[in-house]
């Protein structure tokens, strides 16, 4: 089972106010973690990642924790800002029958309200 | 500009057509992977070559094919084209063979078949 998931296809928040976007996998052979941002028109492009040894990376507005017993990780945005609308990915890579797959969830669309 | 480019942009086509879409990775990777993103779907993997070699594959119906070519570049044919198969194309790369640490998207051409 490699799924990945991401229960939330939209999420509201208020501009300078915290966005927590969630997402769960199944599998505990997972051991690298991603989040992608995607805008309108283009491609996802890579936000922030963590390890499985670790349970919190930070860069500057973005943080992304790992909570492995649960299976779950989170990525926090403080604060909120405008730009930061989008739909985002979260992606679990790990060696599944011999091979490396990163696996993506169903993404969640972000809006900042002003 | 994230460095991997994907012609054309858009494509609208019949049913029962065939199809090709390009990509070509960014410079030193050898990697190149396509997913298909349909209407409220995540992003669901198609197929990954490693330095004109098919790597590993996943959800990719019979009707589509793909090769990587002698200077990098990726093509993904798609034919007896369906409605279902209207959707957004990434193709993304990676400079080795593992997907561990994610990898850069084009900007996706995007499907509509009627």
């Amino acid at each position: 089972d490699q799924q990945v998931k991401q229960n939330s296809p939209s999420l509201s928040v208020q501009e300078g106010r915290i966005s927590i976007l969630n997402c769960d996998y199944t599998n505990s052979m997972f051991d690298y973690f991603l989040w992608y941002k995607k805008y309108p028109a283009e491609g996802p492009t890579f936000l922030i990642s963590i390890s499985s040894i670790k349970d919190k990376n930070e860069d500057g507005r973005f943080t992304v924790f790992l909570n492995k017993s649960a299976k779950h990780l989170s990525l926090h945005i403080v604060p909120s800002q405008p730009g930061d609308s989008a739909v985002y990915f979260c992606a679990a890579s790990g060696r599944f029958q011999g091979a490396q797959k990163l696996v993506f969830g169903q993404g969640t669309r972000l809006t900042i309200n002003p | 500009d994230s460095g991997v480019t994907q012609t054309p942009k858009h494509l609208i086509t019949a049913t029962g057509q065939r199809v090709t879409l390009r990509c070509s990775p960014r410079s030193g990777d050898l990697s190149v992977y396509w997913y298909q993103q349909s209407l409220d779907q995540g992003l669901q993997f198609l197929i990954q070559y490693y330095n004109g070699e098919e790597r590993a594959k996943g959800n990719i119906l019979e009707r589509f094919s793909a090769q990587q070519f002698p200077d990098l570049h990726s093509e993904l044919n798609l034919s007896s084209l369906e409605l279902g198969d209207s959707a957004l194309y990434f193709c993304a790369s990676s400079v080795g063979g593992q997907p561990t640490y994610g990898y850069t998207f084009g900007s996706g051409t995007r499907l509509t078949v009627v």
